[in-house]
């Protein structure tokens, strides 16, 4: 069964930095893409940001590039997504998600950007 | 940048009735990357259909994708109490975008 735990997130002031970290398992997780995907009640379910299986190829949604930089450990099954220079705007719940066939997702986390 | 449109916003109905959800592309979505998601309250997305009408694991056969191009349909048979929710299209691969998603309620 996939599984993908997430971890992170939170109350920051404007301009401050957050990292959200994602733990797979249940499957060989060296093998697939993922990505972060953000939802609010506002703007739905936003992909932010995706990277390859060996972390050589990285892309980024217009609105967070140059801010946001997504990472994996393939030794740990991890995914990370650094996010510096923080705005109102990025306030959101943030999923990890499995790309494939369709994403799986991870159980999400809460980012509020306010001071 | 493709953009998909749910339709319609808001479906009532009650168990037992047939839903059908529309999601349309403003241009051809190319080998049928479009998926289904349900998603209830304080909780993930929750894969239903990828490939536009392959049945995710553990899915029930009430739930069928169908469609290509530009115009794809969620059907859900038979509407029973766990399926009043809210449902998203998805165009993946290359190009991720979401639909703004139509809500089930009773």
């Amino acid at each position: 069964e996939v599984q993908l735990v997430q971890s992170g997130g939170g109350l920051v002031q404007p301009g401050g930095s957050l990292r959200l970290s994602c733990a797979a398992s249940g499957f060989t997780f060296s093998s697939y893409w993922m990505s972060w995907v953000r939802q609010t009640p506002e703007k739905g379910l936003e992909w932010v940001a995706n990277i390859k299986e060996d972390g050589s190829e990285k892309y980024y949604v217009d609105s967070v590039r140059g801010r946001f930089t997504i990472s994996r450990d393939n030794a740990k099954n991890s995914l990370y997504l650094q996010m510096n220079s923080l705005r109102a705007e990025d306030t959101a719940v943030y999923y990890c998600a499995r790309d494939g066939s369709g994403y799986d997702w991870g159980q999400g986390t809460l980012v509020t950007v306010s001071s | 940048e493709i953009v998909l449109t749910q339709s319609p916003g808001t479906l009532s109905l009650s168990p037992g009735e047939r839903a059908t959800l529309s999601c349309r592309a403003s241009q051809s979505i190319t080998n049928n990357y479009l998926a289904w998601y349900q998603q209830k309250p304080g909780q993930a997305p929750r894969l239903l259909i990828y490939g536009a009408s392959s049945r995710a694991t553990g899915i029930p056969d009430r739930f069928s994708g169908s469609g290509s191009g530009t115009d794809f349909t969620l059907t859900i048979s038979r509407l029973e109490p766990e399926d009043f929710a809210v449902y998203y299209c998805q165009r993946y691969g290359s190009s991720k975008t979401f639909g703004q998603g139509t809500k089930v309620e009773i």
